[in-house]
């Protein structure tokens, strides 16, 4: 399983552009990358899947260079509800179950 | 669709007791998995169910069994808890084929062992 390195914690003031980075060095070729947020006491949510290039949704920014060794999620004019962990995960779907392993995650605090 | 839902959301055990966790999930779902998130870290994976019938260990089984009831069911088993299992656990599922994927999460039970 690809291993991903991220910020341990961000701090951000509500309107800006966040953008969190993640490393992946050993990413395979089957792989694809997911972003998922936690809030306290809830389950990870599905923010945003990318396999190279951009990809975008109504609530996120991928970008994926060609490499693909990192990504950088990028969350547009954050408010005190994206206050939140993130997590990058990088697997791939084999044999009917998704490989993946959770890191500790990105813990970002928006500041009003 | 109430997606995955997750009971008891809380239990306190003391050493040695058993209990079962239920899970289910109402998206026809193939794929379900149990993880464990203990306190500031990021999820393990306990077990998989990549389809009914089907059950493989994850990162972190010992401990633990498992039951894939049915396609919507997955519950998971501590026969001797230990102070050890405290933690919080969710269920998870997903669609299996395809590009790509995405899980799925429970609310999560938060268990006390003592």
């Amino acid at each position: 399983l690809a291993k991903t390195t991220q910020p341990i914690s961000m701090d951000s003031y509500e309107g800006q552009e966040v953008n969190i980075t993640c490393s992946h060095n050993n990413i395979a070729t089957n792989d694809y990358i997911t972003w998922y947020q936690q809030f306290p006491s809830q389950g990870p949510r599905f923010i945003i899947q990318g396999y190279k290039t951009k990809v975008t949704n109504e609530v996120a920014s991928l970008f994926i260079p060609a490499d693909r060794k990192s990504s950088t999620l990028s969350l547009p004019r954050v408010s005190l509800s994206d206050t939140a962990v993130y997590y990058c995960l990088v697997g791939v779907q084999s044999g009917g179950y998704q490989k993946v392993t959770f890191g500790t995650g990105t813990k970002l605090q928006v500041i009003p | 669709n109430a997606g995955v839902t997750q009971t008891p959301k809380f239990q306190v055990l003391k050493t040695g007791q058993s209990m079962t966790l239920q899970c289910a999930q109402d998206m026809n779902h193939n794929s379900m998995y149990w993880y464990r998130q203990d306190p500031g870290m990021g999820l393990r994976l306990i077990y998989y169910s990549a389809s009914e019938g089907t059950t493989d260990k994850g990162e972190v089984p010992n401990g633990y069994n498992v039951s894939r009831l049915n396609k919507r069911e997955f519950s998971l088993r501590l026969e001797s808890a230990a102070p050890s299992q405290t933690s919080v656990y969710f269920c998870a599922s997903s669609h299996s084929g395809g590009d790509g994927y995405e899980q799925y999460f429970g609310p999560g039970t938060r268990l006390t062992v003592t």
